[in-house]
């Protein structure tokens, strides 16, 4: 398997313009988690979904973000509009085969720009 | 919900050195205590967990203890080498991947 794949790898918009980010999680995996990544506050989960069904969207920061996962092999993360707090590197990753078996595989991740 | 305190932020060792990253965590109910590893502008990637009914747990180099009445959970790196260079970030569950707290991260630097 080529493991998780997110896109795209890097995004430079302006504030206000709607950002997608995209990812397919690893063929077989059935929970999928959209982590944020900044130095000030660390690895922050934002949503996750089990079964493509959201499970927890409590660190998702407010209403501009938004999540999808249509089928088992693809979601997505938007933010509309988007405002320079919003820099970040975004990770997807996958867990595979029940929500107790630990191992989180991210992907390389989303380093988004927003000036 | 779970609050997960990291410390050093930064640690640096000279190569051949034993180093140390210490946890601790505050929701007594948590029993799965993963330890992932980020190199500079990859993808963080699982090294070792541990959970509840263990103790300590070994793999070549790396090694973590748990002391569930404390609720700290530590991770040891011997003999390091100049690969380990890297940002360590501990993390704390119930059960699984899902609901995983994360650490801010520990930078480790390998002095040659």
């Amino acid at each position: 398997d080529a493991g998780v794949i997110q896109s795209p790898r890097h995004e430079v918009t302006e504030m206000g313009q709607e950002v997608t980010l995209r990812c397919k999680p690893i063929s077989g995996h059935n929970s999928l988690f959209w982590y944020r990544q900044t130095m000030m506050r660390g690895l922050e989960l934002l949503i996750y979904f089990n079964n493509n069904v959201p499970i927890d969207d409590s660190g998702m920061p407010e209403d501009r973000f938004s999540a999808k996962m249509p089928n088992a092999s693809f979601s997505t993360l938007k933010i509309q509009p988007s405002e320079p707090r919003d820099s970040a590197v975004y990770f997807c990753a996958s867990s595979g085969y029940g929500l107790y078996t630990g191992e989180l595989f991210f992907g390389e991740g989303s380093r988004l720009t927003v000036l | 919900g779970e609050n997960v305190e990291q410390h050093p932020s930064t640690l640096s060792v000279q190569e051949g050195d034993s180093a140390v990253i210490k946890c601790t965590y505050s929701d007594s109910a948590s029993n799965y205590f993963p330890w992932y590893k980020q190199e500079l502008g990859k993808r963080p990637q699982l090294i070792i967990d541990i959970r509840s009914n263990v103790g300590e747990k070994k793999d070549q180099r790396i090694a973590v203890t748990l002391n569930k009445t404390a609720k700290h959970f530590s991770l040891h790196i011997t003999e390091t080498q100049p690969e380990d260079s890297a940002v360590y970030f501990c993390a704390a569950s119930e059960g699984g991947a899902d609901g995983l707290t994360f650490g801010k991260g520990t930078h480790l630097i390998i002095q040659p």
